[in-house]
């Protein structure tokens, strides 16, 4: 089965310092990963995904095999970047599993 | 930017009333999703959508809930007899790859009284 493990609830920071949102995943085979962001009041948009290795809005992520981690970094925060944050796992023609998401503040 | 869209936004209904959440997904996907969010909790599969039937589907989606393309454009979730627990966020989502990620909608709040 997939599993998809976001450790932390919560992560505040300050304005222009480091971020990094955990997540881990459990799945025997190749899987396809995504962090999705969900601003106030609004839907869930799709910010990264791992095959493309694109950085979006500053943010990158790593798919990282040997940990089965696919954190996602930004070296200098901004306000804007305030919302949810959610991991999700793609297995082989079936559906996408999401992490219970986090909360990231950014302090002015 | 194509999007998917979702209505009603808000709707209230009382316990063991049918309600049926509708969608309207971008016009090449192929594939087609319900989730659900229960305040506070984390976001869960429903239901997968494809070729004109069901794909797969979740424990949560019971007897109680059905899914159907009518026409082509919509895409509709029905609860024939709603009960309190079915007080959440629904939201719609389609691909046309499942590679490329999901389009979600913006949800409608269903509030079970």
């Amino acid at each position: 089965a997939q599993r998809v493990t976001q450790p932390e609830k919560l992560l505040s920071v300050f304005k222009g310092a480091p971020v990094e949102l955990k997540c881990n995943y459990s799945y025997s085979g190749s899987p396809e990963l995504f962090w999705y962001v969900q601003y106030s009041r609004q839907r869930l948009q799709l910010l990264l995904r791992h095959f493309s290795r694109e950085s979006i809005k500053g943010f990158t992520a790593d798919l990282n095999k040997g940990e089965t981690s696919f954190h996602l970094k930004k070296p200098f925060a901004q306000e804007e970047d305030s919302a949810m944050y959610y991991c999700a796992l793609i297995r082989a023609n079936s559906k996408l599993t999401f992490g219970k998401g986090i909360t990231l503040s950014v302090r002015p | 930017e194509p999007e998917v869209t979702q209505t009603p936004s808000h709707q209230v209904t009382q316990m063991g009333q049918e309600v049926i959440l509708r969608c309207v997904p971008i016009s090449n996907h192929l594939y087609f999703y319900w989730y659900r969010q229960i305040l506070g909790q984390k976001v869960e599969f429903l239901v997968s959508f494809y070729n004109n039937e069901i794909s797969e589907k979740s424990e949560i989606f019971d007897d109680q809930f059905s899914v159907e393309r009518p026409d082509g454009s919509n895409f509709t979730l029905k609860i024939r007899s709603t009960k309190l627990e079915d007080s959440a966020m629904y939201f719609c989502a389609s691909s046309f790859d499942t590679r490329d990620g999901y389009t979600f909608g913006s949800g409608t709040r269903l509030t079970v009284v």
